[in-house]
């Protein structure tokens, strides 16, 4: 199966709360699994990405956490803030970059102020 | 330029027109990547062009659709004969090489009315 499932579809989160975002797989030859975020008329920009010899990664208010053996991982932002309403996509690969990338439908995230 | 560039922004075409899409990857990237996003849901696979050779045309929806990178550089997407479902936005990506990061642009949004 190449389906990368995402939910929630939307999400509405207070400023200064968490948001959490999940995704699942089947394919195990999956070995790169990014995280986009897209503003409206904007292409997908890519904000932190993981392999899956680790558990968890990092990068400022932005962190995923990875379960190999679930086929799993989500997105946490910790202190959302309003500037980060936008579409969320994950995704899954076989290698780093756009290659044959598999995308989540995307969850539509709003902050409120 | 600093990004991919891709024009025109949008293009409305009638049922059973021809359309060309362009894409302007960032200078000296040799990967290029053309993805369909329709309309809620996250973007899909369409071809990979190594330079000016098209490695992989397996997302491709239907012989109406061609691509080309005849000098290794700008890329044009066509639709012959458009439909209805055809209507979507088309991002363009490139990357240094395969297997490294990939910049999308920010689309070209194609209704056929």
């Amino acid at each position: 199966q190449q389906q990368v499932k995402q939910s929630p579809q939307s999400l509405i989160v207070q400023k200064g709360g968490i948001s959490i975002i999940n995704c699942a797989y089947e394919n195990t030859a999956f070995d790169y699994f990014p995280w986009y975020q897209q503003f409206p008329g904007k292409g997908p920009a890519l904000l932190i990405a993981i392999r899956p010899d680790v558990s968890e990664k990092k990068e400022g208010r932005f962190t995923i956490s990875f379960n190999k053996s679930a086929k799993q991982f989500s997105l946490h932002i910790m202190d959302s803030q309003p500037g980060d309403s936008a579409t969320y996509f994950c995704a899954a690969s076989v290698n780093t970059g756009g290659f044959k990338t598999i995308f989540g439908a995307g969850t539509r995230l709003f902050v409120k102020a | 330029g600093a990004g991919v560039s891709q024009s025109p922004r949008y293009k409305v075409a009638k049922r059973g027109q021809d359309v060309a899409l362009r894409c302007d990857p960032i200078s000296g990237h040799v990967s290029l990547f053309w993805y369909q996003q329709a309309l809620g849901q996250g973007p899909e696979f369409l071809t990979y062009f190594q330079n000016e050779a098209q490695l992989d045309k397996s997302g491709l929806p239907s012989d109406r659709f061609f691509a080309e990178r005849p000098e290794g550089s700008v890329s044009t997407l066509k639709i012959q004969r458009t439909q209805q479902e055809d209507s979507a936005v088309y991002l363009c990506a490139s990357s240094p090489i395969m297997n490294t990061e990939a910049f999308f642009g920010q689309g070209t949004r194609l209704t056929v009315v």
